[in-house]
């Protein structure tokens, strides 16, 4: 089952502008995290967020959660031409003993430099 | 460097014949997952395994396709009789725990010709 999807699917921004993707998801969860992919390689993890937390912050990236909402933000500031990749959310899905990991569709970011 | 080690990194295989993907978890690692991804999209669940055990293959088609992690050993992903539909990035991630943060690797681009 899809959990979440990502708004918008690509974005273009200037070196040093702000960029906001955003996550939606369907079903209660415990934790969401964020991660990065470069073109033609693994995933790295961002930043995870609980469910009963609002806000996280890990350098220039910021995380909301709204869990009424059942909807997640990333926000990178003062961007950088490095920050090009694609950006996926991810939640648990947990069920009778197993737990993974639900990706979205991911956001694919540009950044101009 | 003891992250999660996958090989071989590319793999071309032809119509019918059988595709063995690799992986090593991050050591002390003993949760397994396996992912699937197409160009252009997110990562699809294909199976989680704890050490020895198959704990939810729900994403895994039922033919052709089996995992296995043993208890020495890396986690080994089998495709047999491959058809060009498989054709893909396969990813493999491990976690200490279940769905804290997930390791990746840099994943095994299978192409079938």
């Amino acid at each position: 089952s899809q959990q979440g999807e990502e708004d918008p699917q690509a974005l273009s921004i200037q070196e040093g502008e702000n960029a906001t993707m955003n996550c939606s998801y369907k079903t209660s969860i415990n934790n969401l995290q964020w991660y990065r992919q470069n073109s033609g390689r693994g995933l790295v993890h961002l930043i995870l967020i609980r469910s009963n937390e609002r806000e996280k912050h890990s350098g220039r990236l910021r995380v909301t959660l709204d869990t009424s909402k059942k909807s997640s933000s990333l926000l990178i500031t003062a961007s950088r031409a490095a920050d090009t990749a694609s950006y996926f959310c991810a939640t648990d899905e947990i069920m009778d003993s197993s737990y993974k990991l639900i990706f979205g569709s991911g956001t694919r970011l540009l950044v101009r430099p | 460097n003891a992250g999660v080690m996958q090989n071989p990194r590319h793999l071309v295989r032809r119509r019918g014949q059988e595709a063995r993907l690799r992986c090593s978890p991050v050591k002390g690692h003993s949760h397994v997952y396996w992912y699937r991804q197409l160009p252009e999209e997110g990562l699809k669940f294909m199976v989680y395994l704890q050490k020895e055990n198959i704990i939810d293959e729900s994403g895994m088609p039922k033919e052709r396709f089996s995992a296995e992690f043993p208890k020495e050993g890396p986690s080994i992903l089998r495709i047999q009789q491959v058809v060009r539909g498989d054709s893909a990035a396969y990813f493999c991630a491990s976690s200490g725990v279940p769905i804290t943060e997930a390791f990746f690797g840099q994943g095994t681009r299978l192409t079938v010709v």
